[in-house]
């Protein structure tokens, strides 16, 4: 079963916009993972926010978590088309990740 | 250095044969795990080796699914009996010590289409 679920399922915007998703996830956790993925191969790692965290940068990304509302949201900035791809969030409470089904971001030139 | 190498590609057979897929991790890394992504869903947990062992295979969906780790490096998972419901992409990851929520580095996948 799926811990997390991103919101939307879907978007598309404009090359330079920013595209923001959210993450929602059910227990307790200790840290929470953001992926990427191209036409639905390998993941690659984007950015790891760990539960005593609120907020992190890397490049153009932004991560937030809330352990409160048990949410998190990835902001990727001034997007580009290479940014078209799958997101994931996958929370960590032991050694196994575990996944929501993905934002498709399609950015448009 | 090399990331984690999954093969074949792709892998097509026939319900009710035997497949085994390969994992490569990454030169040194001790946890090794194994994911199934069907379409439109996100990974699921299947196993995780630390070392030679099976630490946690609480994600293996029944006894047809079998994963060793010989010699703590490359891994093989084998499905036998597949059925059409098998068909998905399997996802290898390695992790350099197998810390809990340590960054897991992901392969290319092995897609799996049974027929």
């Amino acid at each position: 079963s799926q811990q997390g679920e991103e919101d939307p399922q879907a978007l598309s915007i404009q090359e330079g916009e920013n595209a923001t998703m959210n993450c929602s996830y059910k227990t307790s956790i200790n840290n929470l993972q953001w992926y990427r993925q191209n036409s639905g191969r390998g993941l690659v790692h984007l950015i790891l926010i760990r539960s005593n965290e609120r907020e992190k940068h890397s490049g153009r990304l932004r991560v937030t978590l809330d352990t409160s509302k048990k949410s998190s949201s990835l902001l990727i900035t001034a997007s580009r088309a290479a940014d078209t791809a799958s997101y994931f969030c996958a929370t960590s409470s032991d050694y196994k990740l575990s996944f929501g089904a993905g934002t498709t971001v399609t950015v448009r030139a | 250095g090399a990331g984690v190498s999954q093969t074949p590609s792709n892998k097509v057979t026939e319900k009710g044969k035997y497949v085994e897929l390969r994992c490569d991790p990454i030169s040194g890394h001790t946890a090794l795990y194994w994911y199934r992504q069907s379409l439109g869903q996100g990974p699921e947990f299947l196993i995780y080796f630390q070392g030679t062992g099976a630490a946690d295979d609480s994600g293996l969906p029944n006894d047809r699914f079998f994963a060793v780790r010989p010699e703590g490096s490359v891994s093989t998972l084998k499905i036998q009996r597949t059925e059409r419901g098998d068909s998905a992409v399997y996802l290898c990851a390695s992790s350099s010590g197998g810390a809990q929520g340590e960054t897991q580095y992901f392969g290319p996948g092995t897609r799996l289409l049974v027929l």
